[in-house]
């Protein structure tokens, strides 16, 4: 079946450097995209979103890339910091699934000091 | 002000037990949803009501109904609970027609 694609792997990042998360996605219906940041005993929080139509967009401090050829959402982090410390999940909708977002498994990021 | 508010934050209970999780949202968005997060961090949605209408039932056992009295509320209550239902269970709100959204804190359910 369809579904938006991450195993739990852990990224273990030092702080101040660059933090990359990547994300697979397999519905090419899929029109728009939000990435997630879930710190932990909380519920997951809005970081940024995309839409199908671009394949970049900035926030502050983080990234979007899209690449709809192959399927790929990576979320950039710059100069990552101990409160960048989370599970990170991205999350797809489509036209056809109406305000549903199917979230992918997730990633860990761990910053070291 | 917490934008989504969900009771209990931790629910242990013995298997066979009725137990229900409450949620209230002021932001005041027209649809409301429930997620379930494994001990793997994995999302999966289970119900989404809008403006006190089920639009999305996913394959959840019919022990797992949702009540929404009005739009600012959607509660789940279970029914014979079972170790597998042991999870965090996610409410959250969004408008129709806009895009992401508000997830409450989480309930933690331990079923032993």
């Amino acid at each position: 079946g369809e579904s938006v694609g991450l195993h739990l792997p852990t990224l273990s990042v030092q702080e101040g450097d660059n933090s990359i998360i990547n994300c697979a996605y397999s519905n090419s219906a899929s029109d728009y995209f939000i990435w997630y940041k879930q710190e932990s005993g909380k519920g997951p929080q809005f970081i940024i979103d995309i839409r199908s139509n671009m394949d970049k967009r900035q926030g502050q401090r983080v990234t979007v890339l899209l690449n709809k050829t192959v399927k790929h959402l990576s979320l950039q982090i710059a100069a990552t910091q101990p409160g960048d410390s989370a599970v990170y999940f991205c999350a797809e909708t489509s036209p056809a699934a109406g305000n549903k977002l199917t979230f992918g498994g997730g990633t860990r990021v761990l910053v070291k000091p | 002000d917490t934008a989504v508010s969900q009771t209990p934050k931790y629910l242990v209970t013995q298997m066979g037990n009725d137990k229900s999780i409450k949620c209230e949202q002021n932001l005041g968005h027209d649809t409301m949803y429930w997620y379930k997060q494994d001990s793997k961090k994995f999302l999966k949605i289970m119900f989404s009501y809008n403006n006190k209408e089920l639009i999305i039932n996913e394959t959840v056992p019919n022990r797992f109904s949702p009540k929404s009295p009005d739009k600012a509320h959607l509660n789940l209550h279970i029914n014979s609970l079972e170790l597998g239902d042991s999870a965090v269970y996610f409410c959250a709100s969004s408008q129709q027609g806009a895009d992401g959204y508000t997830f409450g804190s989480g309930t933690r359910l331990t079923v032993v």
